[in-house]
């Protein structure tokens, strides 16, 4: 089965420097999704994306966050200033057409903010 | 969104069948049932849907009351592999888009 691929699966970084993290979604997908998962909590929606906008995000993605499709395979999530309590679990995930279609997350990206 | 209900946790024993209950009372006409799981330090994984008839897959059936306020997801014959935390979820069918994850079940499978 096709796979969603994130790397890396796990980044260190300080607080207060900027980060990327990559996604390269299912080739025919074309709906994209970030989430993020703090250990021992569950999994939170952050945002959307279809047709190069942003189309739903929630009050987590606030101004430091911001998401790009750079070329016709990646998706990335950059933070721009991390902070202590940005350091999580975050998943990558794609479906093909929105509507009642499922979604394909990928293994994570193990941010940890020092 | 709609809100499901479901058991924090549940055990099993291996190659017995289980079945995890959700609740959801308030679900709305367009709402499609879905179940993903998410198994230990891995991302969630989609496991099965529907909206009213009771669905069969490779992985496992889901059971829908008549009157929608409530589903079970059916393990036939669990494995230590099945060990996971399993997701109820509600998606409306005429918007799509986003997943919003509750607590979930988290069920764990003895020997």
């Amino acid at each position: 089965e096709p796979e969603v691929t994130q790397t890396p699966s796990h980044q260190v970084t300080q607080m207060g420097q900027e980060v990327i993290l990559r996604c390269v979604p299912i080739s025919n997908h074309l709906y994209f999704y970030w989430y993020r998962q703090i250990l021992g909590q569950k999994v939170e929606f952050l945002v959307s994306f279809y047709n190069n906008e942003i189309s739903e995000k929630s009050e987590i993605f606030d101004d430091q966050f911001s998401v790009e499709r750079p070329d016709g395979s990646n998706f990335t999530l950059k933070i721009r200033s991390t902070k202590l309590e940005d350091s999580a679990m975050y998943f990558c995930a794609s479906n093909e057409r929105r509507y009642r279609e499922k979604l394909f997350f990928g293994s994570g990206t193990q941010l940890s903010v020092l | 969104d709609a809100k499901t209900t479901q058991p924090n946790s549940m055990e099993s024993n291996e190659e017995e069948p289980v079945h995890l209950p959700c609740n959801h009372s308030t679900i709305s006409g367009t709402d499609y049932i879905h179940w993903y799981r998410q198994l230990p330090s891995q991302g969630p994984e989609y496991v099965i849907h529907g909206l009213t008839s009771n669905v069969n897959n490779r992985m496992a059936s889901l059971a829908i009351a008549e009157d929608r306020k409530s589903s079970t997801l059916i393990l036939h014959r669990a494995t230590l592999r099945d060990a996971a935390v399993y997701y109820c979820i509600l998606r409306d069918g005429n918007q799509g888009g986003k997943l919003i994850f509750g607590q979930g079940t988290e069920l764990s499978v003895k020997p």
